[in-house]
């Protein structure tokens, strides 16, 4: 079964490390999503991609988050520097545009900045 | 701005008996719903979908319905199994087909 696959599950950090997260698509999905979960907003969209091109980062803050795809196989999200208000839930999620599959979501990234 | 909003952040239902989940949307270019269900420590993963023009979807023992005027779609689940709980999400996609915009979750308890 294919899976996307986050790493690492858990860091945790001191406020103004940087912060690297990584996620591995499932295998001939075009289009990667990253997602963070709060209690408030739930899932909140940061910014996606389809064929390694950035299409939408407006949810990202820009001055510390940084997306890319570096490959087609990796995408990295990057906070730096880190902030405690930082602390969430990071979702990876890969799929095919302009279809009804649905995207499939990784298992996350449970991050906490002191 | 809460474009999709599931008002009930938790739910309690008895084994075999039916849970009902509650999702509005404000957009009414959303053409295309869908509900993930969570489990802790897990990713979301999809459960059920329905376009836009349709006003049912089944598969097994859940059901979602949507009431496009009312801009209210639901989910049933019949029977409810103590394996059921988790939290529900509710999202929409709209145009591209690309951006989903998500509830913020109801968390969903069968009890025994």
């Amino acid at each position: 079964d294919a899976r996307v696959t986050q790493t690492p599950r858990h860091k945790v950090t001191e406020m103004g490390q940087e912060v690297t997260m990584r996620c591995q698509p499932i295998l001939g999905h075009n289009t990667v999503f990253w997602y963070r979960q709060t209690m408030m907003q739930g899932l909140e969209l940061l910014a996606y991609f389809r064929n390694r091109a950035p299409l939408d980062d407006s949810g990202m803050p820009k001055d510390r988050f940084s997306a890319e795809m570096p490959d087609a196989t990796l995408a990295t999200l990057k906070i730096q520097p880190s902030e405690p208000r930082d602390s969430a839930v990071y979702f990876c999620a890969s799929g095919l545009p302009y279809s009804d599959q649905p995207q499939h979501f990784g298992d996350g990234t449970r991050l906490s900045i002191l | 701005d809460q474009q999709v909003k599931q008002n009930s952040p938790s739910l309690s239902v008895q084994e075999g008996r039916i849970s009902i989940l509650n999702c509005d949307y404000t957009n009414s270019m959303f053409d295309y719903f869908l509900w993930y269900k969570k489990y802790p420590a897990e990713g979301p993963t999809f459960l059920i979908s329905i376009s836009s023009i349709k006003d049912k979807n089944e598969d097994g023992r859940f059901t979602v319905f949507l009431n496009k005027s009312a801009k209210h779609l639901s989910l049933h689940i019949v029977p409810s199994q103590p394996g059921d709980s988790a939290v529900y999400f509710c999202a929409a996609l709209w145009g591209s087909g690309d951006k989903l915009t998500f509830g913020t979750g109801t968390r969903l308890a069968v009890r025994p």
